[in-house]
């Protein structure tokens, strides 16, 4: 079975722009949650889609927005970039979501912003 | 608001040796404590987990010990091996569904 797929793995952005990032998740899999991963604060929750609704959020501001497709594959947007966002954004899928189920991650995306 | 604190930061041990990763929570309502390890370049992957009704949970090499009077649970890798240099998180769950990480344990074995 394929694992996690992240899209693109690494990008490069300047301040002011927006980027989309992709994540696919395991066959069968129904729920993809999108984490944030930096030297300084570590892997911080984003927030989570299960069945195309958002289920749960972390706490981090509206420039931070996600969806899932009726396939399950989903897509994270972050509007007018900042320095600080430069980050390894991971997603990871599970079957039935919620943290406390197994959940598969993918490679990561390396976004940096300059 | 850093609610699950996580020690060493990084770590040394000789192959044979033991690793020892502790982890302190502050909120009850988590109800449970998985173990990621994370390899360059790879995401985290599910090591072991555990939930608040037992104190200790083994599997091979990897043990939890869970102390819920302290808010405390630690991982050890017994008889550590070159291959087992990654870096390791704990993290917590509980209501609201979502894990939350510590802050990493760089883990070095030396042959």
């Amino acid at each position: 079975k394929a694992g996690v797929t992240q899209t693109p793995r690494y990008l490069i952005k300047t301040r002011g722009q927006q980027v989309t990032l992709s994540c696919s998740p395991i066959s069968g899999h129904r729920s993809v949650s999108w984490y944030q991963q930096t030297p300084g604060q570590g892997l911080q929750f984003l927030f989570e889609y299960f069945s195309e609704t958002q289920r749960n959020k972390g706490n981090f501001p509206g420039r931070f927005s996600g969806r899932q497709f009726s396939n399950s594959r989903s897509e994270m947007n972050v509007s007018t970039l900042e320095l600080g966002d430069s980050a390894l954004y991971l997603c990871a899928s599970s079957s039935v979501g919620g943290g406390n189920n197994e959940q598969f991650f993918g490679p990561g995306t390396r976004l940096t912003v300059l | 608001q850093q609610q699950v604190k996580q020690s060493p930061q990084s770590l040394i041990v000789q192959k044979g040796g033991i690793s020892i990763i502790n982890c302190a929570y502050e909120n009850t309502a988590f109800d449970y404590f998985p173990w990621y390890q994370q390899f360059p370049g790879k995401g985290p992957a599910l090591l072991i987990a555990i939930r608040p009704d037992v104190s200790e949970k083994k599997e091979g090499r990897f043990t939890i010990s869970f102390n819920k009077s302290a808010k405390q649970f630690s991982l050890h890798i017994m008889d550590s091996q070159p291959g087992d240099s990654a870096t390791y998180f704990c993290a917590a769950v509980g209501s609201g569904d979502k894990l939350t990480f510590g802050t990493g344990t760089r883990l070095a074995v030396r042959p």
